[in-house]
């Protein structure tokens, strides 16, 4: 089956304690994304990658790095996080069809105590 | 200035009415992609429907359509016959540029109830 698998799905941590999210596809899709979505202010882009070893900064890359050493994983990493970056985390790979549309992860609720 | 506006935090639909859902856009690219997606409660993102900024035509699928006005840079999601199933989040999208791999932004989503 077709998918973007992320983990954890929920966490709870405390500020400053490094956590990596995991996001994986098996589609042999090129483009891998990472979105945080907040109440009132949808989903806001951080980072994206358009193949392996390349990435580029969405609109709130501040407090995340991203890395893309192959091409189904992408990981996102928190590496001090602080209470503002509670928040539903999507990743999403862009498919090759007409449109290109995204296929998003499950997400990832992340409170940051 | 926002990318995409989308202008109703909620809408209210009787059940096997019609409803539109607004969405405006912003961006001087000439190629460029719309989408509508829907979150339900559990919280997946799921597509909906596409449209290519040079396709001449609306773009349709099953009960929804896309209504693109290109000059107003518009983009509204009709959905036709509403289910109860319908209700949800929505969200307006829009890829910039061309090419496999481009910056998406997203407006800040319409809350659709669909009412027995």
């Amino acid at each position: 089956e077709a998918q973007v698998t992320q983990n954890p799905r929920y966490l709870i941590t405390v500020t400053g304690k490094k956590l990596t999210v995991t996001c994986s596809q098996n589609m042999n899709h090129e483009y891998m994304s990472w979105y945080r979505q907040d109440p009132g202010l949808g989903l806001r882009q951080i980072y994206y990658s358009m193949n392996v070893e390349v990435t580029d900064k969405g609109d709130v890359p501040e407090g995340y790095k991203v890395s893309r050493k192959e091409k189904r994983n992408f990981p996102l990493i928190l590496e001090s996080p602080s209470p503002n970056q509670t928040s539903l985390y999507f990743c999403a790979s862009r498919g090759t069809g007409t449109g290109g549309e995204l296929f998003f992860g499950e997400g990832s609720r992340l409170t940051v105590l | 200035a926002q990318k995409i506006t989308q202008t109703q935090p909620g809408m209210f639909v009787q059940e096997k009415e019609a409803v539109t859902l607004d969405c405006t856009y912003d961006t001087s690219d000439q190629s460029y992609g719309l989408f509508w997606y829907k979150q339900p409660s559990s919280g997946e993102m799921i597509f909906l429907i596409y449209q290519g900024s040079y396709d001449e035509q609306n773009a349709t699928e099953g009960r929804y359509s896309l209504n693109f006005q290109k000059a107003r840079k518009s983009a509204n999601l009709v959905i036709s016959a509403s289910q109860l199933g319908d209700s949800a989040m929505y969200f307006c999208a829009m890829r910039e540029g061309q090419g496999t791999g481009n910056q998406f932004y997203f407006g800040t989503g319409t809350s659709l109830t669909v009412i027995p």
